[in-house]
Parts: structure tokens; sequence; C-alpha cells
């Protein structure tokens, strides 16, 4: 049963810095991974979608990678604002034989404040 | 990207009662959307598989009478909460892909938050 894990839970940390979020993830047979930003009482903003193919995705002031043999991504994030605090959720598609479910298995978040 | 859109946003309700939760694509056809709960300061769990024209597929521990999946069109999955009660209080997403090649993304809704009194 595949499994997502993040760490940190929770992280706090001045403006301007640069930052990384892990996410690992135990059935490296995985179809995309995604990453996502949640305000609280909020639904899901798409990030950065990474396809099995790929090894990493850029979007402005972030990146993420994707190490599908060692079963890890990273979310890194440039020069932080008060606007990116939010929990940041990694999901893996999953997949049967050749094809991807659609099914997302989330991970449980990492909690980012960005203090000003 | 593809819109996805969840309808109420939130609800409050009476214990007993049951409550509907509309998704739809706007702007694509879904021949697979999917359910997910989120619990306080917990993460997403994907509660079943809506198909078109045909019955939804549980996940394990999940009561398919509680929780009655209807996607009767291409665009539209609804989501039906039967006999609500207190512990049923959480956070109901929605999301859909367009299509069925490999690499398509899942689209998400808004959200409903339900609030069993």
């Amino acid at each position: 049963k595949q499994e997502v894990t993040q760490i940190p839970a929770a992280l706090s940390v001045p403006e301007g810095e640069n930052l990384v979020l892990n996410c690992s993830f135990t059935d490296s047979a995985i179809y995309n991974l995604q990453w996502f930003r949640q305000d609280p009482g909020k639904g899901l903003t798409s990030l950065l979608l990474i396809q099995s193919s790929q090894r990493e995705q850029t979007s402005g002031r972030l990146n993420a990678s994707l190490d599908k043999s060692s079963g890890r991504s990273t979310l890194y994030i440039a020069a932080s604002q008060p606007g990116d605090s939010a929990t940041y959720l990694c999901a893996v598609y999953g997949r049967l034989g050749s094809s991807n479910t659609g099914k997302l298995i989330f991970g449980q978040g990492t909690t980012l404040q960005v203090k000003p | 990207g593809a819109v996805v859109s969840q309808h109420p946003s939130w609800v409050i309700c009476k214990s007993g009662t049951s409550v509907k939760i509309e998704c739809r694509s706007l702007d694509f056809q879904a021949t697979t959307m999917f359910w997910y709960r989120q619990f306080p300061k917990q993460s997403l769990m994907l509660m079943a598989t809506s198909n078109e024209g045909s019955k939804a597929t549980y996940e394990q521990g999940v009561e398919k009478d509680k929780f009655l999946i209807n996607h009767a069109s291409l665009t539209l999955s609804t989501l039906t909460v039967t006999s609500a009660h207190p512990e049923d209080s959480s956070f109901y997403i929605c999301s859909a892909r367009r299509g069925l090649l490999m690499n398509t993304e899942a689209f998400f809704g808004q959200g409903t938050r339900l609030t069993v009194v």
C-alpha cells in the first residue's frame, strides 16, 4: 500500500529565506506527482505537476524535483514571502499496470509560516 | 487549467437529515470523478471513485449506503450524505480528470464544508 510522508510537518521561517519541503513515497511505481497549496478552510490550488518521465518542474519561485528510484520529491521555494504561508501537500497518482488510476494519495502536508 | 465547481461551499444541517453536494466539470467532460474528505488538520483521504453511467467504487472503510454517489452525466457527480451525524462533519472535495490519457492531471473543486449539528 502506497504511503506518502511529508517532512517537516510545520515550518516557520523569516521572509526572504529559501526553503525545501520534502515528500517521500513508499512505492516507486507512481505515475505523476503533484504539489498543492491549501489555505486555511479552502480547497486545493495546484502548484506543480511532475509527470513520471520528468525529473523536475519549475514555476516562478517554485521548483519541484522527482526521484522515483529513491521515492522522493522536494519542493524548493525561493525568496519566501508572507503570502507563501499555507499548507503544502504532495500527492502521488496511483498506478495500476500501465494505467494512471487518477486516484491521488496525499501526504499529511507541511504547514509553512513565513514571518515578515 | 480546467474548472471544477462544487456546490455548496458550506452547509450546516441537523443530525439525521441528508445533504447533497454537487461536483461539476465546467469546461470539459469527466468520465471519472473522485470524492475526498478531510478532517481538521489532517490530509485528504479518498472516499470513492465516481464513474459516469455505472456504480461508484468505494475505498475500504467507506460506507456506500451512507455516502451515495451518482454520476449521471459527463459533467456532474453528486455525493449525498444520508442521515448525517456530527461525526460526518468534514471538508469534502471532489476532483475530475479530463479524459483518460495516462498523464492527465486531476482538477479539484473548491470544497464543501459540512457541519452537522
